[in-house]
């Protein structure tokens, strides 16, 4: 049973088109975390949310934490063959804890 | 840019034999991890350190897999023996308490 569902689990896109990942999960976290992973290469942080209900923006990566911190979502606007790579979401249940992973969205973005 | 260290970042070898992987954290990190990553579970957490006593390792196959931090400096992860079920990335991570994790560049393991 995956703690963290994402969806989609492939995206062939366009250069120029928008996308939102979404990150799922019936627990409740205290932190939810986004990274970027590129082939042979460990996970980057992108970025953290821990408010519920927060949006976090990052050039043109917008990152919303639900309501009830049980859900998130990335949204790339005007995606670019820069941005192709596998997102993964994490979740945590307390500070410095281990992260839940969900399963990654492969991204990739043809120019 | 200080950086989590893995080695090797490869390894190839028979089923049977002993492998042994480490990792050389952050200076200064105190939480060291180790994950496994397969394309069918994704990323998963085998075990976890913190001021180098085990916190948790409750992802990891008792029977064969070991991990220790001999000091601040390194982290082991051993399998003894492999098995072709092992095959996988194995990443590690360090950081704080309250800060994120930094990941290393992980050991890509090949059980024949």
């Amino acid at each position: 049973t995956q703690l963290l569902e994402q969806s989609p689990q492939f995206l062939s896109i366009q250069e120029g088109e928008n996308l939102t990942v979404y990150c799922n999960s019936s627990s409740v976290f205290s932190s939810l975390q986004w990274y970027r992973q590129e082939p042979g290469e460990g996970p980057v942080l992108l970025v953290t949310v821990v408010t519920g209900g927060e949006v976090k923006k990052l050039k043109r990566l917008t990152f919303q934490f639900g309501d009830a911190r049980k859900d998130s979502s990335l949204h790339i606007t005007a995606a670019q063959p820069g941005d192709t790579g596998l997102y993964l979401c994490a979740g945590q249940y307390n500070q410095g804890g281990k992260l839940i992973f969900g399963q990654g969205t492969e991204l990739s973005v043809k120019p | 840019d200080a950086r989590v260290t893995q080695t090797p970042r490869h390894k190839v070898t028979e089923m049977g034999q002993e492998v042994t992987m480490r990792c050389q954290p952050i200076l200064g990190h105190n939480t060291v991890f180790w994950y496994r990553q397969t394309m069918m579970q994704g990323l998963e957490l085998l075990a976890y350190f913190r001021n180098r006593a085990p916190l948790d390792d409750s992802g990891m196959p008792k029977d064969r897999f070991s991990a220790e931090m001999p000091d601040a400096t390194l982290a082991t992860l051993k399998i003894q023996p492999s098995e072709p079920r092992d095959s996988a990335v194995y990443f590690c991570a360090s950081g704080l308490v309250h800060q994120p994790q930094h990941f290393g560049d992980g050991t890509r393991l090949s059980i024949l």
